[in-house]
């Protein structure tokens, strides 16, 4: 079965400072990728997805991005973080088993920018 | 995507039967409805998932009309532990990528 890791699990930045999220997947080979955010007591917003290898699409085109440098391992990055960056912070795979598409996701990693 | 619409929140006591609705006036031919529940500070975990008429399997029911304009995640007998945030997403099964998680239903089970 497929696991996804993320790290770190918790991270403070400061305001201004850069960011480097890592997601890899473990179990899967070509999964669909993708990079939500969740603030306090919100639901989870999409911010990129990826079909494949060097392939992003972006929903929210601030000052994230993201890369898919490797089949299982996407990236979410950020050159200056701003303090409506700050949430929780989760990567998901999309896999079709027996007819059914499931979105399994990642532990999270939460952001509390200062 | 079509978009989904659910009550903010809802409240039920343990040993009751929760049913949620969720209204996806818009959804096209090939999409599927699908529903996740989350705990706070973990990712959304997969419950069911339909198309049509009743699905079942060994935690929930998940009800959809022959309009399928709406559908309603069924949860027998629910415990405190069923507290959570219940999302209704609607899209393709193949070939969709694109996921839109709506604000979700909070349920809180008491006592």
């Amino acid at each position: 079965s497929q696991t996804i890791h993320q790290w770190p699990a918790t991270l403070v930045q400061p305001v201004g400072s850069p960011l480097s999220l890592e997601c890899t997947v473990e179990g899967t080979s070509n999964p669909n990728l993708y990079w939500y955010r969740q603030a306090a007591g919100r639901g989870l917003q999409l911010l990129f997805y990826s079909v494949g290898i060097g392939q992003i699409s972006s929903e929210v085109p601030q000052n994230l991005s993201a890369s898919r440098p490797q089949d299982r391992q996407f990236i979410l990055s950020s050159k200056k973080l701003l303090l409506s960056d700050s949430g929780f912070y989760l990567c998901a795979c999309a896999l079709v088993r027996t007819g059914v598409r499931e979105q399994y996701f990642g532990p999270g990693t939460r952001l509390t920018v200062t | 995507l079509a978009k989904t619409t659910q009550p903010i929140s809802m409240d039920s006591y343990e040993g009751q039967e929760v049913n949620i609705t969720c209204s996806h006036n818009n959804i096209a031919t090939n999409d599927y409805i699908t529903w996740y529940q989350q705990f706070p500070s973990q990712g959304p975990r997969f419950i069911i998932q339909g198309y049509k008429t009743k699905v079942t399997n060994e935690v929930a029911s998940l009800f959809i009309p022959a309009d399928r304009k709406s559908s309603t995640l069924s949860l027998p007998r629910v415990s405190l532990s069923d507290t959570a945030v219940y999302y209704c997403l609607v899209g393709a099964v193949t070939g969709g990528f694109k996921t839109i998680f709506g604000a979700g239903t909070r349920l809180f089970v008491k006592a």
